[in-house]
């Protein structure tokens, strides 16, 4: 099976650069990815890691590590607005492609 | 981006009853789509996989006579909490992958069912 492990919380001020990690154990790893979500709304594709090293999408970037299977997702210039959830998930091995979440990290944007 | 409705929003229902959450893809055919479920605060569960044209295939500790789930079309797929009870209250998503080279999977916005 899979399990993804990630901190519950995490809090920054405005401006500031955070890291939410993501620590994974799979049977078979078909890439990394990342999704915010809002209280009350539904998660959101932010990236996706198949191969070790890190992508950028604007203010956010995302590393993987497959040796280490660790990743972490970089939220740089924080906004008030980045205040949500975030999980890491993986796929599992089935003919489906099921996507298993990470246990999800609170993040906490303060003025 | 790809689009995922979901219908209803928010239901509230007497205890014993049945309730029917559909899940469309809106402008993209899903040969198999996702539900999950997600407590406050927690993570997001998958219940099943819903494929289309055939049964759903569930996760371990779902009931699948208490949570059914047709697949009707590529682009449809709903499920039915049956004899609700108060601790079926809970927010359901669904969801479907497109197939590229981002691994999407689109969710939908959301039902959140409370049973009283």
């Amino acid at each position: 099976g899979q399990s993804l492990e990630q901190p519950s919380e995490v809090t920054a001020v405005e401006g500031a650069i955070v890291q939410i990690n993501c620590t994974y154990q799979t049977s078979g790893f078909y890439g990394l990815s990342w999704y915010q979500q809002h209280d009350g709304g539904a998660p959101t594709f932010l990236s996706y890691n198949a191969l070790d090293g890190l992508e950028e999408t604007g203010r956010f970037s995302s590393f993987l590590s497959r040796s280490d299977s660790y990743g972490y997702l970089l939220l740089q210039e924080l906004q008030m607005k980045d205040s949500a959830s975030y999980f890491c998930a993986v796929r599992d091995g089935t003919g489906f492609q099921k996507l298993v979440f990470g246990t999800g990290t609170r993040l906490l944007v303060s003025p | 981006g790809a689009v995922v409705s979901q219908h209803p929003s928010r239901v509230i229902c007497k205890s014993g009853t049945s309730v029917k959450i559909e899940c469309r893809s809106l402008d993209f055919q899903a040969t198999t789509m996702f539900w999950y479920r997600q407590f406050p605060k927690q993570s997001l569960m998958l219940m099943a996989t819903s494929n289309e044209g055939s049964k759903a295939t569930y996760e371990q500790g779902v009931e699948k006579d208490k949570f059914l789930i047709n697949h009707a079309s590529l682009t449809l797929s709903t499920l039915t909490v049956t004899s609700a009870h108060p601790e079926d209250s809970s927010f359901y998503i669904c969801s479907a992958r497109r197939s590229g080279t981002k691994d999407e999977q689109f969710f939908g916005p959301g039902t959140r069912l409370t049973v009283l």
